[in-house]
């Protein structure tokens, strides 16, 4: 059972556009993760949001967490090739536990 | 400074066989967690061990154990392979098995398992 519904889950645009990739649950959340994996490595970590209506950036990423803590977003703007990737989305229930459920992901691909 | 280390890095078995994958944990790490993740899919969690016991389990079968040792490295098991096993297994370890603020999840690059 996929807990966590990313979409979309491909995404190929040209360089310099925005987009917005969506992370959503009927579940609550204690905490949501963001996650990029390239091909041949681990995830690596991007952001951990944990309060209702968090928004965080880093650099040309901004990601939200949504007020009732169900949902997230992760917005990119002006994406450069070097952003292709597969972006991950994870959530813990509880933040007494490492266990983290994950999206599907959103493959990126951005063209020069 | 060296982050999580996995082993084999690749591995092709055959059905019915079993397999045993290995993990170093970050230095400073104390916690291991296991993910299975199939090709075009996100991870899916399969254990965690702290303390060298294993302290919450996904939904996977029996088939899959593990082990975490002293010096917290820890290994995966899986036995009577499955066509269906075929993954990338990724090791991730942490202080501690929370994620309170400030403790981050590191995963290393994973274990390719082909079963044919």
């Amino acid at each position: 059972t996929q807990l966590l519904e990313q979409s979309p889950q491909f995404l190929s645009i040209q360089e310099g556009e925005n987009l917005t990739v969506y992370c959503n649950s009927s579940s609550v959340f204690s905490s949501l993760q963001w996650y990029r994996q390239e091909p041949g490595e681990g995830p690596v970590l991007l952001v951990t949001v944990v309060t209702g209506g968090e928004v965080k950036k880093l650099k040309r990423l901004t990601f939200q967490f949504g007020d009732a803590r169900k949902d997230s977003s992760l917005h990119i703007t002006a994406a450069q090739p070097g952003d292709t990737g597969l972006y991950l989305c994870a959530g813990a229930y509880r933040s007494n536990t490492g266990k983290l459920i994950f999206g599907q992901g959103t493959t990126l691909q951005v063209k020069p | 400074d060296a982050g999580v280390t996995q082993s084999p890095t690749h591995l092709i078995k055959t059905r019915g066989q079993q397999v045993t994958l290995r993990c170093s944990p970050k230095s400073g790490h104390d916690t291991v967690s296991w993910y299975q993740q199939a090709l075009g899919q996100g991870p899916q969690f399969i254990f965690q061990y702290y303390e060298e016991e294993e302290r919450q389990r996904g939904n996977f079968p029996d088939r899959f154990s593990g082990h975490q040792f002293p010096n917290y490295s820890s290994e995966l098991n899986v036995n009577a392979l499955l066509l269906g096993d075929s993954a990338l297994y990724l090791c991730a370890s942490s202080l501690g098995i929370g994620l309170l603020s400030g403790n981050t999840i590191y995963f290393g690059e994973g274990s390719w398992l082909t079963v044919v």
